[in-house]
């Protein structure tokens, strides 16, 4: 039984650009969580996907989009790059209201 | 809105001995849950225990119980004969209960070092 995948793994980007993190929740879970972890910080919630649309929202500028697929899985854009997006990204998925999480091993972005 | 506080960056335990790792929330719902979760390098979010608000009842999971105490807002870990592979990054965490708010909140981690 898969669990949540994440790719890439790691990333470096220059200020000002694009980038895409690509999220396969684990077998059976239907929603999709993402979240932000600075350096030596807890993780910050980013937002959540269930059926294709954004149900709960963090604070979190609208440079940060995101996307649910038919199959569940999900996309994280950022948008106009800055050095201070430079974290690892974690994705969560879950069942419904279930709150039973299962985390990936998240996406370690550098903005240079 | 919630906030939830670990005021310890770092601990370190002897193998075999007990740790006990602390966590204050404050919030003003009275159904939420409560969450311990551990990051090794890996850096994947492992889920230690959980604890529903409305059980009055310690959660226990092997080496791993939580002293929670609703009063007070506070839900400290403690982990038992803790073993070389327990060094990790430990974060609380609180989630509403209520509706649709599914987002956890996160503490900033205390860093358990264990010492052989």
């Amino acid at each position: 039984d898969a669990g949540v995948t994440q790719s890439p793994t790691h990333l470096i980007k220059t200020r000002g650009q694009q980038v895409t993190l690509r999220c396969s929740p684990k077998s059976g879970h239907d929603t999709v969580s993402w979240y932000q972890q600075a350096l030596g910080q807890g993780p910050q919630f980013i937002f959540q996907y269930y059926e294709e649309e954004e149900r709960q929202r963090g604070n979190f500028p609208d440079r940060f989009s995101g996307h649910q697929f038919p199959n569940y899985s999900s996309e994280l854009n950022v948008n106009a790059l800055l050095l201070g997006d430079s974290a690892l990204y974690l994705c969560a998925s879950s069942f419904g209201t279930d709150y039973g999480y299962t985390f990936g091993s998240g996406t370690r972005l550098t903005v240079v | 809105a919630q906030t939830v506080t670990q005021s310890q960056p770092e601990m370190s335990v002897q193998e075999a001995e007990t740790v006990t790792l602390s966590c204050t929330y404050d919030t003003s719902e009275s159904d939420y849950y409560l969450f311990w979760y551990k990051q090794p390098p890996s850096r994947q979010m492992i889920l230690v225990i959980r604890q529903e608000a409305y059980k009055q009842q310690n959660a226990t999971e092997n080496r791993f119980s939580v002293n929670f105490q609703k009063a007070a807002k506070s839900f400290s870990l403690k982990i038992s004969d803790s073993q070389l592979g327990d060094a990790a990054m430990y974060f609380c965490a609180y989630r509403s209960a209520g509706g649709s708010q599914g987002n956890l909140i996160f503490g900033k981690g205390t860093k358990l070092s264990v010492k052989p």
